[in-house]
């Protein structure tokens, strides 16, 4: 079973402020994916990375492919209350996201 | 609007009592797959469905059944639950096939097994 190690596991900063979290492991992924989840909701989609070293905007959050595609990292720029969540990381194998292998997750909260 | 509907919300019940846990996705994805999830243990999958009537067991299959019979309904089956099996539940549809694949997550299933 391939894993992928998330951290920090929790993380509280004041509005305003940026962050860098990580998805690593010691298995090659073919993609890597990060959600969102809110309280009470299923994850949501934010981006998928499919090459080594390959960078993604997504507004103010910035994904980034490790160069040997086993790891990941987000960055968030002035964080905002509403990226207060759970933040996961998936990784597939071989294009068969059937076998998606989920991080345990980033809590994020985001202080006004 | 695209979703997965996952039924009930909310359900409490009692060690041994058959329980049934619906999915159904209305964007004609061929892949579902049923997780749970736990503090301190994130997502793991229990089954998941390549298409109708193909079923396969995920990192956790023990104590759940599943069918998928028809291509937009996936249920989840617990025979005779136990306390152990209390947990958040998610359904999970995808549209496999190019470099853009994503799971649509439902809103999640809470149960508590007394």
């Amino acid at each position: 079973t391939q894993l992928l190690e998330q951290s920090p596991q929790f993380l509280s900063i004041q509005e305003g402020e940026n962050l860098t979290v990580y998805c690593n492991s010691s298995s090659v992924f073919s993609s890597l994916q990060w959600y969102r989840q809110e309280p009470g909701e299923g994850p949501v989609l934010l981006v998928t990375v499919v090459t080594g070293g390959e960078v993604k905007k997504l507004k103010r959050l910035t994904f980034q492919f490790g160069d040997a595609r086993k790891d990941s990292s987000l960055h968030i720029t002035a964080a905002q209350p509403g990226d207060t969540g759970l933040y996961l990381c998936a990784g597939g194998i071989g294009g068969a996201n059937s076998k998606l292998t989920f991080g345990k997750g980033i809590t994020l909260s985001v202080r006004p | 609007e695209a979703q997965v509907t996952q039924n009930p919300r909310y359900l409490i019940t009692v060690t041994g009592k058959k329980l049934t846990v619906t999915c159904s996705q209305n964007m004609n994805h061929e892949y579902m797959s049923w997780y749970r999830q736990d503090p301190g243990l994130g997502l793991r999958q229990i089954y998941y469905s390549m298409n109708v009537e193909v079923t396969d067991k995920g990192d956790v299959p023990e104590g759940y059944k599943v069918s998928r019979k028809e291509k937009r309904n996936f249920p989840l089956i617990l025979e005779s639950p136990s306390p152990n099996q209390t947990s958040l539940y998610f359904c999970a549809s995808m549209d496999r096939g190019g470099s853009n694949e994503k799971l649509f997550f439902g809103s999640g299933t809470q149960l508590s097994v007394l």
